[in-house]
């Protein structure tokens, strides 16, 4: 099954400590989306890919987070200096590009916890 | 701002019992609607989905979604749960605009007592 894949799956790290999670999407999927989730929450958007282009950032990424998708097909979410308020679930997603929009597919998402 | 409400957020339900979990959203455009299911240890997972057409949307599992444009309402049913519907079940609103992106609901949590 080629889903959305994520790595890692949980990562704990110190205060201050640079984190970054990697998404490898569905394949010839040019839409790609990272979403933060804390506990009791839905799913809360942060970026957006359009093949390599970074189209869209929610006001919830700080500039401590960078996301990237150098070739088009994976993806990187770097949070740097991180504060234990970042302590959450980041979800990626893929979906095809189309008009009228096509359902978003969601991988596992990433734990981070940070002490 | 676009926003999506789930009125119930915890619901507990005995086996064979009908379920509703409530969803409104505000956004006067054209949306697309899903409600997406979360399993214990589990990804997101799409249950349904509406773009366009029959306002009543059958989905995976029994499940049905009404949509009402008139109230912004876009409602999750099932006439008979079963205790493996135990999971946390989200609305989400996508614009039809560039990035279609989801916006979701806070979630509901339903248990089902077998």
């Amino acid at each position: 099954d080629t889903g959305v894949s994520q790595n890692p799956r949980h990562k704990i790290t110190k205060r201050g400590q640079n984190v970054t999670f990697r998404c490898d999407p569905i394949s010839e999927h040019n839409r790609l989306y990272w979403y933060r989730q804390t506990l009791g929450q839905g799913p809360e958007f942060l970026t957006y890919f359009q093949n390599e282009a970074q189209l869209e950032k929610s006001r919830l990424l700080s500039d401590r987070f960078s996301a990237e998708r150098p070739k088009g097909s994976f993806s990187t979410l770097e949070i740097q200096r991180t504060e234990q308020g970042d302590s959450a679930m980041y979800l990626c997603a893929s979906s095809p590009s189309g008009q009228g929009g096509n359902t978003i597919y969601f991988g596992e998402g990433s734990w981070l916890t940070v002490v | 701002a676009q926003s999506v409400s789930q009125h119930n957020h915890h619901v507990i339900l005995s086996e064979a019992a009908s379920l509703e979990l409530g969803c409104n959203y505000s956004y006067g455009g054209t949306v697309n609607l899903f409600w997406y299911v979360q399993y214990p240890g589990q990804h997101l997972q799409l249950l349904l989905k509406y773009f366009s057409g029959d306002p009543l949307v059958k989905g995976i599992k029994g499940f049905e979604a009404e949509f009402i444009k008139s109230k912004f309402s876009f409602n999750l049913r099932k006439p008979s749960v079963q205790w493996s519907d135990t999971a946390e079940y989200f609305c989400a609103v996508s614009r039809m605009d560039s990035s279609y992106k989801l916006i979701f609901g806070s979630g509901t949590r339903l248990l089902v007592r077998p």
